[in-house]
Order: C-alpha cells, then sequence, then structure tokens
C-alpha cells in the first residue's frame, strides 16, 4: 500500500527557507501516469495547492506561489522535495504531500500523507 | 471568475440527503473531485471525474456535474460523514474550492 511521509523543520524564521522531504514508500516514485504534489492548509482555512513534479523533473506551480518555490525529486531515494523561500507568518500551514493522478481528467490527488505543521516565528 | 464557491456550512439530519454544491461558470466542461477531511486527519478523495468513486468509499457518496454547478451527495447520512468537504478541478493549475462543513445532527 502507497504511503508518503512530510519530514522537516517544525519551526522556521521569517525571511528563512522552508524546506520539507515527502518519502514515498509501497510503491515507485517513477511512474507515467503520476506527478507528485505539496498542498498546504493554514490553521482553520482550506486547501491550497503548491506546486507538483513529474519523475523527470518536469514540474508546475501554482502562480501565486511560484516566484518562491522549488521542487525537487530524488528517484534514487523515492522522495521528493520543496522550498519555500522568504517565508512569512503567513506561510504557516499543515503542508501536505500528494499523489497527483496526472492520467485522469481533472488530475485529483488519490493518496495523502499525514502532513506536517510548519510554524513561521522568530 | 476562475474561483470555486463552496457554501461554509451545511447541516443534515441522519438518515437524509445531503448536497453540497461546487459553482463554477460552466463547471460543466472540466472534471470535479470531492474530498473528506475530518479533523485533524488529511483530506481522502471521494469522487474524481465528477462521479467515480475510488475503492473503498461507499456507494452513499456520488456525484454530478451540470451546468455551473457540481454537486456531491451523501444519501443516508452517517454520523463518520461529518467533516469537511473540497471541490477541486484542473484548469491549467490546480485549484480548490473553499470548503463546506458538513454537520449531522
Amino acid at each position: 500500500q502507497l504511503q508518503l511521509q512530510e519530514s522537516g523543520p517544525g519551526l522556521v524564521k521569517p525571511s528563512e527557507t522552508l524546506s520539507l522531504t515527502c518519502t514515498v514508500s509501497g510503491g515507485s516514485i517513477s511512474i507515467h501516469s503520476y506527478f507528485w504534489g505539496w498542498i498546504r492548509q493554514p490553521p482553520g482555512k482550506g486547501l491550497e495547492w503548491i506546486g507538483s513534479i513529474f519523475y523527470s523533473g518536469n514540474t508546475y506551480f501554482n502562480p501565486s506561489l511560484k516566484s518562491r518555490v522549488d521542487i525537487s525529486v530524488d528517484t534514487s531515494q523515492n522522495q521528493f522535495s520543496l522550498k519555500l523561500t522568504s517565508v512569512s507568518a503567513a506561510d504557516t500551514a499543515v503542508y501536505y504531500c500528494a499523489r497527483h493522478y496526472w492520467a485522469a481528467a481533472g488530475r485529483p490527488f488519490d493518496s495523502w500523507g499525514q502532513g506536517t505543521l510548519v510554524t513561521v516565528s522568530s | 471568475s476562475s474561483e470555486l464557491i463552496q457554501p461554509l456550512s451545511v447541516s443534515v439530519a441522519l438518515g437524509q440527503t445531503a448536497r453540497l454544491t461546487c459553482e463554477r461558470e460552466d463547471i460543466r466542461s472540466k472534471a470535479v473531485q470531492w474530498y473528506q477531511q475530518k479533523t485533524g486527519q488529511a483530506p481522502l478523495l471521494v469522487i474524481y471525474k465528477d462521479k467515480d468513486r475510488p475503492s473503498g468509499v461507499p456507494d452513499r457518496f456520488s456525484g454530478s456535474n451540470s451546468g455551473n454547478a457540481a454537486t456531491l451527495t451523501i444519501s443516508g447520512v452517517q454520523a463518520e460523514d461529518e467533516a469537511d468537504y473540497y471541490c477541486q478541478l484542473w484548469d491549467n493549475r490546480v485549484i480548490f474550492g473553499g470548503g463546506t462543513k458538513l454537520t449531522v445532527l
């Protein structure tokens, strides 16, 4: 059974870079039908897509975050990673990684990690 | 507008039918997904491509998409269906609705 697990610091200082890694187990990250995505959810608010990556490195980003976001993939480790630069309190959120079923119309997220809370504070 | 509009809250009596809407101009031209999110948990895909159910999702969950609104219908609502529900589509980027809190009375 596919499992995704986010890891990284739970506290980041303002203006610094948020870095998270998602480790995929129970299946390969190198599958043609799937991208791998990051989604976040500020406390008490809704879901916001950050971006998604294919195992080859192709990426798509939310235009509102694109200037601050980098997503990379390491197929040898079956992992993909998120970097968000110049963070502020507005970036405080639970960050989820998820499998993004690119081959399906609508491109659903069909498997999610449990999420990790990242707080931006000095 | 490119936004997806969902009512903030819907209440339904136990065993009755809940209908949650997701509105956008000409949404029928897009494939819509629905996610269930219980408190403290990650979202769970319950409907994709307007009306298809992933394996393991109870058949009381169904979806439709017509005109300017997609609808998630939960027939015979159970107490465990109380959750936040989000719609989502792809339009050169992922777009999520603001979410609806379903309360089971």
